[in-house]
């Protein structure tokens, strides 16, 4: 049964280094949203993609992050560097339809620790 | 695996209405939590409301109340006095050991 992949699932690294996760959308659904979820500020949409394209990612800090799409069947989002405040659950989804009014498929999350 | 299962893709409700969404929720464990957001169109998830598994009281939140099931697995949403500003996009969640797992959602429209 389709389901969005997260890679890795879990991370750990040191202050400084260069986090890159993953995420396998749904076949078919064209488009990706991310996610991050802390303790302190909940459920943060930080980027959504259409059809590969970036349509909003006014919710993440564009110094250190960035999200991509190389292909269809592939999203990234990267943080370099690394600091211990992005400590988060990073979720990842997507959906078939329009984007934000449509249903969002949503991967296992990557549990991201900064040291 | 936990898996969270909406299965109203879009719901609508007159103005002051009352509407139920319903969620379901597959897992074998005892003590876990159960989770509302709203999704408006300014993006941002907002927690509506949120249930914890050992609690029998059903948790209300002003407008916003939810009938928890154990037994039946099932975490519906009700929202009383419906308002042009409930129109959202509206996801189940269920959290066990910071696990979480989410609903594909439910599009309400408010009509008025």
């Amino acid at each position: 049964d389709a389901r969005v992949t997260q890679t890795p699932r879990h991370k750990v690294t040191e202050m400084g280094q260069e986090v890159t996760m993953r995420c396998q959308p749904i076949l078919g659904h064209n488009t990706v949203f991310w996610y991050r979820q802390t303790m302190m500020q909940g459920l943060e949409l930080l980027a959504y993609f259409r059809n590969r394209a970036p349509l909003d990612d006014s919710g993440m800090p564009k110094d250190r992050f960035s999200a991509e799409m190389p292909d269809a069947t592939l999203a990234t989002l990267k943080i370099q560097p690394s600091e211990p405040r992005d400590s988060a659950v990073y979720f990842c989804a997507s959906g078939p339809g329009q984007g934000l009014r449509d249903t969002q498929y949503f991967g296992p999350g990557t549990r991201l620790t900064v040291l | 695996a936990q898996t969270v299962t909406q299965s109203q893709p879009e719901m609508s409700v007159q103005e002051a209405e009352t509407v139920t969404l319903s969620c379901t929720y597959d897992t074998s464990e005892n003590n876990y939590y159960l989770f509302w957001y709203k999704q408006p169109p300014s993006r941002q998830m907002i927690l509506v409301i949120r249930q914890e598994a050992y609690k029998q009281q059903n948790a209300t939140e002003n407008r916003f109340s939810v009938n928890f099931q154990k037994a039946a697995k099932s975490f519906s949403l009700k929202i009383s006095d419906s308002q042009l500003g409930d129109t959202a996009m509206y996801f189940c969640a269920f959290m066990k050991n910071n696990d979480m797992r989410f609903g594909a959602g439910t599009r309400l429209t408010v009509k008025p």
